[in-house]
């Protein structure tokens, strides 16, 4: 199984400042056969559903405000939020979809400090 | 616009067996590329994907509970049903379908349901 592992596990930062997500796979998610990370990025809200806010690693989602965006290729992949909001207050996760079973990682909680 | 809600029963005992349903609009099981997927989480811990069916029937399963597992589709009743046998109370989890959208090679979920409940207890 690849292990994808998150940093940090929580996260506190001021509203208006930069808020940075590791995800580390344990083995490349890179298909070079069409150059595409399969790495995706979800934020949770208590009480709901994962949202789908990035796939392939660097292409948001339609709806998904420009302030998300992700970076990374390999095995190293970053969720930033260039402007913390109010409403970013959640958990994050990566998942890779390069190989079966399709994993997740421990989650980031983001609070606002 | 494409929904998903999942049903079933909110607690089971154990060695019992779980059936549960996605139940969908807005889409299609029978579109080139479209998917329904299954995905759990502990109360309070991370997301574990289970299994996924594909337009075409194919049907893809967590290895560690494929023994386990069995994923089917009514393409007539917009449904999916997942079914789980020999329950234990480390499998309580809020159970989630979600739609995998027919991007090649995409295995990520644009669309998830709300969830439900399932406790394991005798």
């Amino acid at each position: 199984d690849i292990v994808m592992t998150q940093s940090p596990e929580s996260l506190t930062v001021s509203l208006g400042e930069r808020a940075t997500i590791n995800c580390k796979s344990s083995q490349s998610i890179l298909n070079s056969s069409n150059n595409k990370n399969y790495l995706a990025w979800y934020q949770q809200k208590p009480g709901q559903p994962p949202k789908l806010l990035i796939y392939w690693a660097s292409t948001r989602e339609s709806g998904v405000p420009d302030r998300f965006s992700g970076s990374g290729s390999g095995t190293d992949f970053t969720l930033t939020i260039s402007s913390l909001q109010a409403e970013d207050v959640a958990v994050y996760y990566c998942q890779q979809y390069y190989s079966i079973p399709y994993t997740f990682g421990q989650g980031t909680n983001l609070e606002i400090k | 616009q494409i929904t998903l809600k999942e049903s079933g029963p909110t607690l089971v005992k154990p060695t019992q067996t779980l059936t549960l349903t996605c139940t969908f609009s807005g889409f299609s099981l029978s579109t080139s590329g479209v998917g329904v997927g299954w995905i759990r989480q502990p109360p309070g811990k991370a997301l574990e994907w289970l299994a996924l069916i594909y337009w075409d029937d194919d049907k893809r399963y967590s290895p560690s509970l494929k023994s386990r597992l069995t994923i089917t589709k009514d393409t007539s009743k917009n449904q999916v049903v997942l079914t789980m046998t020999n329950m234990d109370p480390v499998d309580t989890a809020t159970y989630y379908c979600a739609h995998r959208r027919s991007d090649s090679g995409a295995r990520y979920f644009d669309l998830w349901g709300r969830g439900t409940l399932v406790t394991v207890s005798s």
